[in-house]
């Protein structure tokens, strides 16, 4: 079974609209980490947000949120009030354990894209 | 200058040829990565490794090597070249988890090899 699914291989929003990257996530260990990466044109990754499963309350960067449902193992990433420049792929990835001797796996991605 | 530099940036080879991407960085990492992007599949873990002893395989390890010359730099080598390892080659670097560390991947700018 794939630890991480993003169903969306692309979305379309319109400029300052709000947009929401679904993912889902398949572990058993109690304490793990997820993580939202954007990749843009350009190829680079860039780290956007965090949560961790013990975390109570759902992490917020900026525009960016990320909807932690525990029970229904599911991260999305909310990205409020889209800029043209969001368009990118974006990851969705996890980290198992909390002993530290991990590896992050990620999902296929969302390719985002914003219109005027 | 990147924290996390990869070279070649670029690189476009022939069938059977061995290639070698380096990667080195200045974070003061103890633990590196190399991750391979292909479209439609997402990142995938290549080789890991926790500390300059330390060499782990990932999931897509056949047909690749690494060696860890220092904590700063990390090699991974093709030893005969295939077309179907053309793809995006990422080299990442994180930090022990802990305290306020997430494990959060710092990533390079990615080497795209191309082979013919």
């Amino acid at each position: 079974a794939q630890k991480i699914t993003q169903t969306q291989p692309g979305m379309f929003v319109q400029e300052k609209e709000a947009v929401t990257l679904d993912c889902t996530y398949d572990t058993s260990d109690p304490s793990y980490g997820l993580f939202w990466y954007k990749q843009p044109s350009s190829g680079e990754m860039i780290f956007l947000i965090y949560q961790g499963s013990y975390d109570q309350q759902n992490a917020t960067e900026g525009r960016y949120s990320l909807n932690f449902q525990k029970a229904r193992k599911s991260a999305n990433l909310v990205i409020s009030a889209s800029q043209l420049g969001d368009s990118a792929m974006y990851f969705c990835a996890m980290r198992e354990g909390g002993s530290g001797y991990s590896t992050l796996t990620f999902g296929k991605g969302t390719m985002l894209l914003v219109s005027p | 200058d990147a924290d996390v530099t990869q070279t070649p940036r670029n690189r476009i080879t022939k069938t059977g040829k061995r290639i070698m991407l380096e990667c080195s960085q200045t974070k003061g990492h103890d633990r590196m990565y190399w991750y391979r992007q292909d479209p439609g599949l997402g990142l995938r873990l290549i080789y890991y490794s926790f500390d300059v002893k330390d060499i782990n395989k990932g999931e897509i390890s056949d047909g690749y090597s690494v060696s860890r010359q220092a904590q700063a730099k990390f090699s991974l080598s093709l030893e005969s070249a295939i077309p179907n390892q053309t793809a995006l080659y990422f080299c990442a670097t994180s930090d022990f988890l802990g305290g306020a560390n997430t494990g959060e991947l710092f990533f390079g700018e990615g080497s795209r090899l191309t082979v013919l």
